[in-house]
Protein backbone atom coordinates (compact mmCIF):
# COMPACT_ATOMS: atom_id res chain seq x y z
CA UNK A 1 0.00 0.00 0.00
CA UNK A 2 1.17 3.53 -0.75
CA UNK A 3 2.15 5.15 2.50
CA UNK A 4 3.76 7.94 4.48
CA UNK A 5 6.35 6.47 6.83
CA UNK A 6 8.00 8.29 9.69
CA UNK A 7 11.06 7.12 11.56
CA UNK A 8 11.60 6.70 14.38
CA UNK A 9 8.20 6.52 16.13
CA UNK A 10 9.80 7.65 19.38
CA UNK A 11 12.92 9.76 19.74
CA UNK A 12 14.62 10.84 22.94
CA UNK A 13 17.35 13.45 22.81
CA UNK A 14 19.24 15.64 25.21
CA UNK A 15 18.69 19.35 25.64
CA UNK A 16 20.72 21.11 22.95
CA UNK A 17 21.72 17.94 21.07
CA UNK A 18 20.80 18.06 17.35
CA UNK A 19 18.21 15.58 16.20
CA UNK A 20 16.86 14.54 12.79
CA UNK A 21 13.46 13.05 12.07
CA UNK A 22 12.74 11.38 8.76
CA UNK A 23 9.75 10.93 6.51
CA UNK A 24 9.39 8.89 3.35
CA UNK A 25 6.47 8.46 0.97
CA UNK A 26 5.51 6.02 -1.75
CA UNK A 27 2.61 8.17 -3.02
CA UNK A 28 4.85 10.17 -5.39
CA UNK A 29 3.22 13.36 -4.13
CA UNK A 30 4.67 16.76 -4.97
CA UNK A 31 4.13 18.36 -1.58
CA UNK A 32 5.54 17.30 1.79
CA UNK A 33 4.65 19.02 5.06
CA UNK A 34 5.96 19.02 8.63
CA UNK A 35 3.58 19.76 11.49
CA UNK A 36 4.24 20.10 15.21
CA UNK A 37 1.53 18.90 17.57
CA UNK A 38 1.78 19.52 21.30
CA UNK A 39 -0.31 17.71 23.84
CA UNK A 40 -4.05 18.38 23.47
CA UNK A 41 -3.45 20.92 20.71
CA UNK A 42 -4.13 20.99 16.99
CA UNK A 43 -1.26 20.33 14.57
CA UNK A 44 0.65 23.47 13.57
CA UNK A 45 2.40 23.73 10.22
CA UNK A 46 6.15 24.38 10.43
CA UNK A 47 7.01 24.36 6.71
CA UNK A 48 6.40 22.52 3.49
CA UNK A 49 8.14 21.63 0.24
CA UNK A 50 6.40 21.97 -3.09
CA UNK A 51 8.72 19.81 -5.17
CA UNK A 52 12.12 21.39 -4.35
CA UNK A 53 10.66 24.74 -3.36
CA UNK A 54 10.90 25.28 0.42
CA UNK A 55 8.14 27.30 2.13
CA UNK A 56 8.69 28.33 5.73
CA UNK A 57 5.89 29.53 8.01
CA UNK A 58 6.53 33.00 9.39
CA UNK A 59 6.45 31.91 13.02
CA UNK A 60 8.60 28.77 12.69
CA UNK A 61 11.71 29.18 14.88
CA UNK A 62 15.11 29.22 13.13
CA UNK A 63 16.01 26.19 15.23
CA UNK A 64 13.91 24.09 12.85
CA UNK A 65 15.27 23.24 9.42
CA UNK A 66 14.23 20.84 6.69
CA UNK A 67 15.77 19.00 3.76
CA UNK A 68 14.19 17.22 0.83
CA UNK A 69 16.92 15.41 -1.12
CA UNK A 70 14.45 13.74 -3.50
CA UNK A 71 10.71 13.28 -4.08
CA UNK A 72 10.41 10.42 -1.62
CA UNK A 73 12.24 11.71 1.44
CA UNK A 74 12.01 14.72 3.71
CA UNK A 75 13.89 15.41 6.94
CA UNK A 76 13.22 17.65 9.91
CA UNK A 77 16.34 18.88 11.69
CA UNK A 78 16.18 20.49 15.11
CA UNK A 79 19.53 22.14 15.66
CA UNK A 80 19.43 22.75 19.41
CA UNK A 81 16.30 21.21 20.94
CA UNK A 82 14.82 22.93 23.95
CA UNK A 83 12.33 21.55 26.45
CA UNK A 84 9.57 23.39 24.62
CA UNK A 85 10.25 21.38 21.46
CA UNK A 86 8.98 18.16 23.02
CA UNK A 87 5.99 17.26 20.85
CA UNK A 88 4.60 14.92 18.22
CA UNK A 89 6.00 15.73 14.77
CA UNK A 90 3.77 14.80 11.87
CA UNK A 91 4.76 14.49 8.24
CA UNK A 92 2.10 14.76 5.55
CA UNK A 93 2.00 14.67 1.76
CA UNK A 94 -0.42 15.87 -0.90
CA UNK A 95 -0.54 15.73 -4.67
CA UNK A 96 -0.66 19.52 -4.93
CA UNK A 97 -1.40 22.58 -2.80
CA UNK A 98 -4.98 23.07 -3.89
CA UNK A 99 -7.97 20.90 -3.11
CA UNK A 100 -5.90 17.84 -2.45
CA UNK A 101 -6.18 15.91 0.82
CA UNK A 102 -3.09 15.64 2.96
CA UNK A 103 -2.07 12.13 3.98
CA UNK A 104 -0.28 11.81 7.30
CA UNK A 105 2.30 9.46 8.72
CA UNK A 106 1.99 8.02 12.22
CA UNK A 107 4.24 10.72 13.66
CA UNK A 108 7.42 10.83 15.73
CA UNK A 109 7.06 11.59 19.41
CA UNK A 110 10.08 13.62 20.52
CA UNK A 111 11.13 13.79 24.16
CA UNK A 112 13.84 16.11 25.48
CA UNK A 113 15.88 15.18 28.57
CA UNK B 1 -6.27 34.86 9.86
CA UNK B 2 -8.82 32.07 9.65
CA UNK B 3 -9.90 30.30 12.83
CA UNK B 4 -11.92 27.13 13.25
CA UNK B 5 -13.96 26.40 16.33
CA UNK B 6 -15.21 22.89 17.03
CA UNK B 7 -18.02 21.89 19.35
CA UNK B 8 -18.32 20.07 21.55
CA UNK B 9 -14.74 19.75 22.83
CA UNK B 10 -15.48 16.27 24.11
CA UNK B 11 -18.32 13.82 23.82
CA UNK B 12 -19.19 10.56 25.54
CA UNK B 13 -21.93 8.49 23.92
CA UNK B 14 -23.40 5.06 24.42
CA UNK B 15 -22.68 2.55 21.67
CA UNK B 16 -25.41 2.64 19.06
CA UNK B 17 -26.27 6.31 19.57
CA UNK B 18 -25.99 8.99 16.90
CA UNK B 19 -23.85 12.07 17.35
CA UNK B 20 -22.90 15.31 15.62
CA UNK B 21 -19.71 17.36 15.75
CA UNK B 22 -19.69 20.93 14.45
CA UNK B 23 -16.96 23.07 12.95
CA UNK B 24 -17.45 26.82 12.49
CA UNK B 25 -15.08 29.01 10.52
CA UNK B 26 -14.37 32.72 10.99
CA UNK B 27 -14.05 33.06 7.20
CA UNK B 28 -15.47 31.42 4.09
CA UNK B 29 -14.30 27.86 3.66
CA UNK B 30 -12.79 26.98 0.29
CA UNK B 31 -11.89 23.47 1.30
CA UNK B 32 -12.94 21.71 4.49
CA UNK B 33 -11.30 18.48 5.58
CA UNK B 34 -12.27 16.06 8.32
CA UNK B 35 -9.64 13.90 9.99
CA UNK B 36 -9.64 11.35 12.78
CA UNK B 37 -6.72 10.90 15.15
CA UNK B 38 -6.20 8.11 17.64
CA UNK B 39 -4.10 8.96 20.68
CA UNK B 40 -0.40 9.02 19.84
CA UNK B 41 -0.93 8.38 16.15
CA UNK B 42 -1.18 10.30 12.91
CA UNK B 43 -4.26 11.76 11.27
CA UNK B 44 -6.52 9.65 9.08
CA UNK B 45 -8.24 11.48 6.24
CA UNK B 46 -12.02 11.03 6.31
CA UNK B 47 -13.61 13.44 3.83
CA UNK B 48 -13.13 16.67 1.90
CA UNK B 49 -15.90 19.19 1.12
CA UNK B 50 -15.65 22.14 -1.25
CA UNK B 51 -19.05 23.27 -2.48
CA UNK B 52 -21.77 24.98 -0.48
CA UNK B 53 -24.45 22.46 0.44
CA UNK B 54 -22.18 19.51 -0.30
CA UNK B 55 -22.70 16.30 1.62
CA UNK B 56 -20.53 13.17 1.61
CA UNK B 57 -20.90 9.85 3.36
CA UNK B 58 -18.58 6.98 4.07
CA UNK B 59 -19.89 3.98 5.96
CA UNK B 60 -21.68 5.47 8.98
CA UNK B 61 -20.10 8.93 8.82
CA UNK B 62 -21.70 11.86 6.98
CA UNK B 63 -20.13 15.28 6.55
CA UNK B 64 -21.92 18.41 5.35
CA UNK B 65 -20.86 21.90 4.39
CA UNK B 66 -23.50 24.61 4.73
CA UNK B 67 -24.60 26.79 1.82
CA UNK B 68 -22.70 29.81 3.13
CA UNK B 69 -19.54 27.70 3.46
CA UNK B 70 -18.80 28.76 7.01
CA UNK B 71 -19.95 25.74 8.94
CA UNK B 72 -19.52 22.00 8.62
CA UNK B 73 -20.92 19.10 10.58
CA UNK B 74 -19.84 15.51 10.99
CA UNK B 75 -22.56 13.03 11.87
CA UNK B 76 -21.98 9.47 13.03
CA UNK B 77 -24.89 7.06 12.93
CA UNK B 78 -25.10 4.11 15.31
CA UNK B 79 -21.73 4.78 16.93
CA UNK B 80 -19.32 1.94 17.68
CA UNK B 81 -16.24 1.74 19.93
CA UNK B 82 -14.11 1.87 16.76
CA UNK B 83 -15.35 5.43 16.19
CA UNK B 84 -13.60 6.64 19.36
CA UNK B 85 -10.82 9.15 18.83
CA UNK B 86 -10.21 12.82 18.19
CA UNK B 87 -11.97 14.39 15.21
CA UNK B 88 -10.34 17.41 13.64
CA UNK B 89 -11.67 19.74 10.99
CA UNK B 90 -9.15 21.53 8.80
CA UNK B 91 -9.49 24.45 6.39
CA UNK B 92 -7.37 24.63 3.28
CA UNK B 93 -7.35 25.39 -0.41
CA UNK B 94 -5.57 27.39 -3.05
CA UNK B 95 -5.91 30.59 -1.03
CA UNK B 96 -4.10 28.92 1.87
CA UNK B 97 -1.14 27.86 -0.26
CA UNK B 98 -1.51 24.27 0.84
CA UNK B 99 -1.60 25.09 4.54
CA UNK B 100 -4.20 23.35 6.67
CA UNK B 101 -5.53 25.26 9.65
CA UNK B 102 -7.11 22.93 12.20
CA UNK B 103 -9.80 23.27 14.80
CA UNK B 104 -8.88 22.25 18.33
CA UNK B 105 -10.47 18.83 17.94
CA UNK B 106 -13.39 16.93 19.46
CA UNK B 107 -12.58 13.93 21.61
CA UNK B 108 -15.14 11.17 21.19
CA UNK B 109 -15.55 8.26 23.59
CA UNK B 110 -18.02 5.46 22.86
CA UNK B 111 -19.15 3.35 25.81
CA UNK B 112 -19.86 -0.31 24.98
Amino acid sequence: DAMVIQNPRYQVTQFGKPVTLSCSQTLNHNVMYWYQQKSSQAPKLLFHYYDKDFNNEADTPDNFQSRRPNTSFCFLDIRSPGLGDAAMYLCATSRDRGFSPQHFGDGTRLSIL
Amino acid sequence: SQELEQSPQSLIVQEGKNLTINCTSSKTLYGLYWYKQKYGEGLIFLMMLQKGGEEKSHEKITAKLDEKKQQSSLHITASQPSHAGIYLCGAGGYNQGGKLIFGQGTELSVKP
